[in-house]
């Protein structure tokens, strides 16, 4: 595998479910980000994690939950959820302090999309 | 805060002709970043161009250059010899000064290119 997977591509899942979105690189980045886009709004951040350490939480309802076990993999777990949370879910990566000329380039998993029923 | 605003919601260009796609965006920093992401229907998200705010020189990126204005706040996506799989949402980002640790990528709304043959 190179460059930044996820899995699954696709979920559906009803509003009492409980289920978990995969995210790993292979890239050898040390911070990781998870991205909303739902339609007609621009690309949403939710979560960083710098060095397996959470530095950003953009007001994203409880409801989601991010874990980060190591500088390689990346999760999102998922409970309860809303009929609006249906939209496509990036994970991106990216290498951040001291480095080469792609520093600071986020590179980008192919999304799961979710929907919630 | 910092925003990002592409003002052309859909564009279209003739195939092996060139279109410039714009950007504009708001920020107090003097040293930041800027991006040009490439969305095709498959959704994955891929860089195309970068721009460090204290380089001078437009980048260039074989049929891909910017135009960097940073006294207006302005930078726009060139792209020379149109080809069918140009065709995709384009995305412009915004990235805020070197600090310690990761930082969100700002992105506009988009602008949708069309290729006609």
């Amino acid at each position: 595998e190179t460059g930044v997977t996820q899995t699954p591509r696709h979920l559906v899942m009803g509003m009492t479910n409980k289920k978990s979105l995969k995210c790993e690189q292979h890239l050898g980045h040390n911070a990781m980000y998870w991205y909303k886009q739902s339609a007609k709004k621009p690309l949403e951040l939710m979560f960083v994690y710098s060095l397996e350490e959470r530095v950003e939480n953009n007001s994203v309802p409880s409801r989601f939950s991010p874990e980060c076990p190591n500088s390689s993999h990346l999760f999102l777990h998922l409970h309860t959820l809303q009929p609006e949370d249906s939209a496509l879910y990036l994970c991106a990566s990216s290498q951040e302090g001291v480095g080469g000329p792609k520093r600071y380039e986020q590179y980008f998993g192919p999304g799961t999309r979710l929907t919630v029923t | 805060a910092q925003t990002v605003t592409q003002s052309q919601p859909e564009m279209s260009v003739q195939e092996a002709e060139t279109v410039t796609l714009s950007c504009t965006y708001d920020t107090s920093e003097s040293d930041y970043y800027l991006f040009w992401y490439k969305q095709p229907p498959s959704r994955q998200m891929i860089l195309v161009i970068r721009q460090e705010a204290y380089k001078q020189q437009n980048a260039t990126e074989n049929r891909f250059s910017v135009n960097f204005q940073k006294a207006a706040k302005s930078f726009s996506l060139k792209i020379s010899d149109s080809q069918l799989g140009d065709a995709a949402m384009y995305f412009c980002a915004y990235r805020g000064p070197q600090v310690q640790g990761a930082q969100k990528l700002v992105f506009g709304q988009g602008t949708r290119l069309t290729i006609n043959p």
